[in-house]
């Protein structure tokens, strides 16, 4: 079984679409994330959930915006994508959010903006 | 602001060779640290942590890094590089101030392993 799931691993779009990205996590853990990896594979956070609660919103435009229906999911949702959204998403979640704990990271979702 | 570098974006080792891997943070008070990997086309796994209790830690496959506050430095080190440790990785860091983690990450280093 995997621990942190996420799907489509590719996408492929274009420019002025909407899209999600679907993430589930069968850790029982309370806390979920979203992290953007650049072509350059510098990564950076976008949000966290605890408990279905927003925790962390990094600077990320509005038109990206994450929902968490119940604590094992966190799907992310972009609207009117844009050339330069284009990169690898990655869920991750930890047991209860510390800062000492451990992130498990799902194996990603390539996004292409053409 | 917590910062983390790794000096060299790109590491080659022979195998069987020394594997060290250098990063840096910048903070007045030691934050929690991590190494993680990322093999190809994967999520990040983690490698080790320091949290506060031995300054040497060891983590998995071999690896392990140093905890070295006048430094404040957190280096990998293995002994012996195998053709399957050819990854990125990334150093990590989490301030101990916080209520829920913000993990800042390294740019990363990718470590490539001669024959």
């Amino acid at each position: 079984d995997t621990a942190v799931s996420q799907t489509p691993k590719y996408l492929v779009t274009q420019m002025g679409n909407d899209k999600s990205i679907k993430c589930e996590q069968n850790l029982g853990h309370d806390t979920m994330y979203w992290y953007k990896q650049d072509s350059k594979k510098f990564l950076k956070i976008m949000f966290s959930y605890n408990n279905k609660e927003l925790i962390i919103n990094e600077t990320v435009p509005n038109r990206f915006s994450p929902k968490s229906p119940d604590k094992a999911h966190l799907n992310l949702h972009i609207n009117s994508l844009e050339l330069g959204d284009s990169a690898v998403y990655f869920c991750a979640s930890s047991r209860n959010g510390q800062p000492n704990e451990k992130l498990f990271f799902g194996s990603g979702t390539q996004l292409s903006v053409l | 602001a917590q910062s983390v570098t790794q000096l060299g974006s790109h590491v080659s080792v022979s195998e069987g060779a020394l594997v060290l891997l250098r990063c840096n943070y910048s903070s007045s008070v030691p934050p929690y640290l991590f190494w993680y990997v990322q093999y190809p086309n994967q999520g990040l796994q983690l490698l080790l942590k320091y949290t506060s209790a031995a300054t040497l830690v060891k983590g998995i496959n071999g690896f392990e890094a140093e905890f070295k506050k006048s430094e404040t430095s957190f280096h990998l080190t293995k002994p012996s590089a195998h053709m399957s440790d050819a990854a990125e990785y990334f150093c990590a860091v989490s301030d101990r101030g916080t209520s829920y983690d913000k993990v800042i990450f390294g740019p990363g280093t990718s470590l490539s392993v001669i024959p």
